[in-house]
């Protein structure tokens, strides 16, 4: 079965500390991998993927997560965190396609505090 | 204007009550999608319509009911709902396989309470 599993629900990290949120994946195929965040009553927004190619995805904010064949993780880090990136994130992967649209299977997501 | 716009964006009601949620999207797109999201809970995938017709239905019980009239509007029409039902609901939406890689669009989201 295709899944995502984020092992933390919750990170705490202060401010100008680099930070990690993890995630583990199991899917058949190539990993399409997304990373999303959600702030207080929001919806889900977009902040990076990987597809084919470097192993190391930037993406929105300061943003970067690391693709890991060998250890199906995809992990979401920054090297300086700030206040304002304390929110919920979301990893996903596309679990198939078909019928012209995706199917994403999302984690649990982790909640991200980060302390002045 | 925002991508993909949820109304209402907040919603309370009883359980014998009828109500509908409705989604727009600004963006173009072929395919629009309806997920729970419940605390602590993984994001769960209710309903995707692709070019207007339901290819995705996850065993969602039969008190919640889409409407997709056309590629740019979605509904999910609310009814005899229990209290456990209370969530936000999210809509999104991609674009055609054909120009996609994968991402999903999400509006603000419906929070509903269900007394």
């Amino acid at each position: 079965a295709q899944s995502v599993a984020q092992p933390e629900d919750q990170v705490n990290v202060a401010e100008g500390n680099p930070l990690t949120v993890k995630c583990t994946y199991s899917v058949s195929g190539n990993p399409y991998l997304f990373w999303y965040v959600q702030y207080p009553n929001r919806g889900l927004q977009f902040l990076l993927k990987y597809i084919t190619g470097d192993n190391l995805v930037k993406g929105s904010y300061g943003f970067e997560a690391e693709f890991n064949k060998s250890q199906t993780s995809f992990h979401l880090k920054k090297p300086s965190a700030l206040v304002s990136d304390s929110a919920l994130y979301f990893c996903a992967v596309r679990a198939g396609v078909s019928g012209g649209y995706n199917k994403l299977i999302f984690g649990a997501g982790t909640r991200l505090a980060v302390h002045p | 204007e925002t991508g993909v716009t949820q109304t209402p964006r907040h919603l309370v009601m009883g359980m014998t009550n009828k109500k509908s949620l409705k989604c727009e999207q600004h963006l173009g797109h072929n395919a629009m999608y309806w997920y729970k999201q419940s605390a602590k809970k993984p994001l769960e995938l209710m309903f995707v319509y692709s070019l207007e017709e339901r290819v995705e239905n996850n065993s969602v019980p039969s008190r919640f009911s889409p409407e997709c009239p056309n590629s740019s509007h979605l509904f999910l029409h609310l009814h005899t709902l229990q209290p456990e039902d209370s969530a936000l609901y999210l809509c999104a939406s991609s674009q055609d396989l054909g120009y996609n890689t994968g991402e999903l669009f999400f509006g603000e989201g419906s929070r509903l309470t269900v007394l």
